[in-house]
């Protein structure tokens, strides 16, 4: 079955630490991945994607993510946290079922920032 | 680019009353347009997808009578809430893609309360 496995429901950092958010996919095919970053209250935004080629992927706001098909990982990166990136992050994987494209949703991880 | 935008933002009805909700591609042709609901602190679950023209795709377990969703044209997908219960309060957000594409992107919510 398709999933997304976001191991850590809430993450807390201190400001100016590294962060780095684990993603954990169950797809057969060959995936496209999504990180989308929610703030309170708010729609979703896309911060970075995956589709092909490389592995490492940059994306919005100095956030960047590795895919590794060995692990069936796609973990987000920010070296440097700031307060503002206090927020909810989702994982997704774009799957095909039924004949449609999808996307299927990992829990979320909650980030909090310590100044 | 690639804005899509939700009316209304909040809104609040008497129980057994209906309520619609518009999700509008403001800057591009959505082929296919999806609805999600999210309970707080919870991720989002895929409710419907909707194709421009034709009858909307729903997940199991939601009911196409009570959610009905309307893709009467390439920017315009309604949501209608028919008979509308406490239980059905919740957090409603609209996606839109373009043809062939995973990617997708997201209104910014609707807070919909059932007194």
């Amino acid at each position: 079955a398709q999933s997304v496995t976001q191991p850590d429901i809430h993450i807390t950092v201190s400001e100016g630490a590294s962060l780095e958010l684990r993603c954990n996919y169950s797809y057969g095919a060959t995936p496209y991945l999504f990180w989308y970053v929610q703030s309170p209250g708010q729609g979703l935004q896309l911060l970075l994607k995956y589709f092909s080629g490389d592995t490492l992927v940059q994306g919005i706001k100095g956030f960047e993510a590795e895919f590794k098909r060995s692990q069936s990982s796609f973990n987000l990166r920010k070296p440097s946290v700031h307060w503002s990136d206090a927020a909810e992050y989702f994982c997704a994987v774009g799957v095909t079922s039924g004949g449609y494209n999808k996307l299927i949703f990992g829990a979320g991880t909650r980030l909090a920032v310590h100044p | 680019g690639a804005v899509v935008s939700q009316h209304p933002s909040r809104v609040i009805c008497k129980s057994g009353t209906s309520v619609k909700i518009e999700c509008r591609s403001l800057d591009f042709q959505a082929t296919t347009m999806f609805w999600y609901r999210q309970f707080p602190k919870q991720s989002l679950m895929l409710m419907a997808t909707s194709n421009e023209g034709s009858k909307a795709t729903y997940e199991q377990g939601v009911e196409k009578d009570k959610f009905l969703i309307n893709h009467a044209s390439l920017t315009l997908s309604t949501l209608t809430v028919t008979s509308a219960h406490p239980e059905d309060s919740s957090f409603y957000i609209c996606s839109a893609r373009v043809a062939g594409s995973y990617e997708q992107y997201f209104g910014p919510g609707t807070r919909l309360t059932v007194t």
